[in-house]
């Protein structure tokens, strides 16, 4: 059964600093992975898409790289900013189902001014 | 831009009251999936429906009901609310097997957070 791991739980740095989010998943098999930020009692919003054959996207600051044969994806942001701060959580899709995903349980990051 | 809308950003309701969660998507999108989150537990998928009509049991489903009469449009109904039924709930649509192929490429709306008293 496909699992998603994300480490750390919790995160805290430093305004300016550039910082690394990881996302592991247990079944390699995968079309694609989705990284998604949260904000407290808010909806998700999607950042970054990478497709399998891919093996990065960028969006801004951000940079998502997938290493399929190892299970595991990064998040890169350069330059953090206060407003950076949020939940980042990763998604794969289901091996039982294509059409819906598994979600990690979420990195909370807070960048302090 | 897709554009996932949700009835309620805040709802208050009453233990035993029935209660209806609505959401609608413009891109034309196949499926559309309710979870509810909690703090602890993640993201937990209550319903999905691949269809008008069709619908799918998540990992949470007792307790809950859903309706898919339009396709843009995708209901969580609560038959009887209880306490414990107090979260936030979030729903999601994507295109699809076959769409694009970024089918399954999640599209979230703003979330609503039920109390139950």
């Amino acid at each position: 059964k496909q699992e998603v791991t994300q480490i750390p739980a919790a995160l805290s740095v430093p305004e300016g600093e550039n910082l690394v989010l990881n996302c592991s998943f247990t079944d390699s098999a995968i079309y694609n992975l989705q990284w998604f930020r949260q904000d407290p009692g808010k909806g998700l919003t999607s950042l970054l898409l990478i497709q399998s054959s891919q093996r990065e996207q960028t969006s801004g600051r951000l940079n998502a790289s997938l290493d399929k044969s190892s299970g595991r994806s990064t998040l890169y942001i350069a330059a953090s900013q206060p407003g950076d701060s949020a939940t980042y959580l990763c998604a794969v899709p289901s091996e039982t189902s294509y059409d819906k995903v598994i979600f990690g349980p979420g990195t909370s990051l807070s960048v302090i001014p | 831009d897709v554009k996932v809308t949700q009835s309620s950003r805040y709802l208050v309701k009453r233990t035993g009251e029935k209660v209806f969660l609505e959401c609608v998507q413009d891109m034309d999108h196949e499926n559309m999936f309710w979870y509810r989150q909690d703090p602890g537990l993640g993201l937990r998928l209550i319903y999905f429906s691949y269809d008008v009509k069709m619908k799918e049991k998540g990992d949470i489903p007792e307790g809950y009901s859903v309706s898919r009469e339009k396709k843009e449009r995708f209901s969580l109904i609560l038959e009887s609310a209880s306490t414990n039924q107090t979260s936030m709930y979030l729903c999601a649509s994507n295109g699809g097997t076959g769409h694009t192929n970024s089918y399954n490429e999640q599209f979230f709306g703003p979330g609503t957070r039920l109390t139950v008293l």
